[in-house]
């Protein structure tokens, strides 16, 4: 069966540092999801790609955050400088199109020291 | 912007006992999903429901749909330990592009 794979799935790092994450849709899904997930918390979108073409990052801090789906298949989430309040899981989604079934990966933890 | 509230936030429930989950959304969506998360791990779809009226069952879990009344149930019938976990109700209103807004979720605890 198909999956969303995200890695990596823990980090560590320690404030002001950077941070990447990256993600691999499901084979044929156009559109990507990157949500951020507070702990106690529902997840929150951060950026949405169609193909390789960003449609939302309303919710994105673009001041420390940026996002990128250059071929429309695989995407990178990047942090930096990383801050405390940055510790969350970051989850990855996919679907066929916009509006349709999303799929969740199995997150990246990331802590930040 | 969507609002999506879920009540209780915390339930504690003995084995064999029947519980529902209540999930309320400020204005009109074209789909609302229940998800389901074990402590350290992502997502997983329970339900999809598109209609008013919707209802749909899997196992001792059944959701619901009143679109009128803007509300979602999850129901839960003799409760066993293996559904302990987090449950997430999240919405979708279509007009944002698949956008899913979710709600705190529901710590379910079921204890013997």
């Amino acid at each position: 069966e198909a999956e969303v794979a995200q890695s990596p799935r823990y980090k560590i790092t320690e404030k002001s540092q950077a941070v990447a994450f990256w993600c691999d849709p499901i084979s044929g899904h156009a559109t990507l999801y990157w949500y951020r997930q507070i702990l106690g918390q529902g997840p929150e979108l951060l950026v949405q790609f169609q193909d390789e073409s960003v449609v939302d990052d309303s919710q994105l801090p673009k001041d420390r955050f940026s996002a990128e789906r250059l071929k429309g298949v695989d995407s990178t989430l990047k942090i930096q400088p990383a801050e405390l309040g940055d510790s969350a899981m970051y989850l990855c989604a996919s679907s066929v199109k916009w509006g349709s079934e999303q799929y969740f990966g199995p997150g990246t933890r990331l802590t930040v020291t | 912007e969507l609002k999506v509230e879920q009540n209780p936030l915390f339930l504690s429930m003995q084995e064999g006992k029947n519980y529902t989950i209540y999930c309320n959304y400020s204005t009109t969506s074209d789909r609302l999903y229940w998800y389901r998360q074990d402590p350290g791990k992502s997502l997983e779809s329970l339900f999809v429901l598109l209609s008013n009226g919707a209802v749909k069952q899997e196992g001792r879990l059944m959701a619901s749909l009143d679109t009128k009344a803007r509300l979602s149930t999850l129901h839960i019938t003799a409760a066993v330990h293996d559904l302990s976990a987090t449950y997430f109700c999240a919405v979708d209103r279509g007009s944002t592009l698949g956008r899913l807004y979710f709600g705190r979720g529901t710590q379910l605890t079921v204890w013997p």
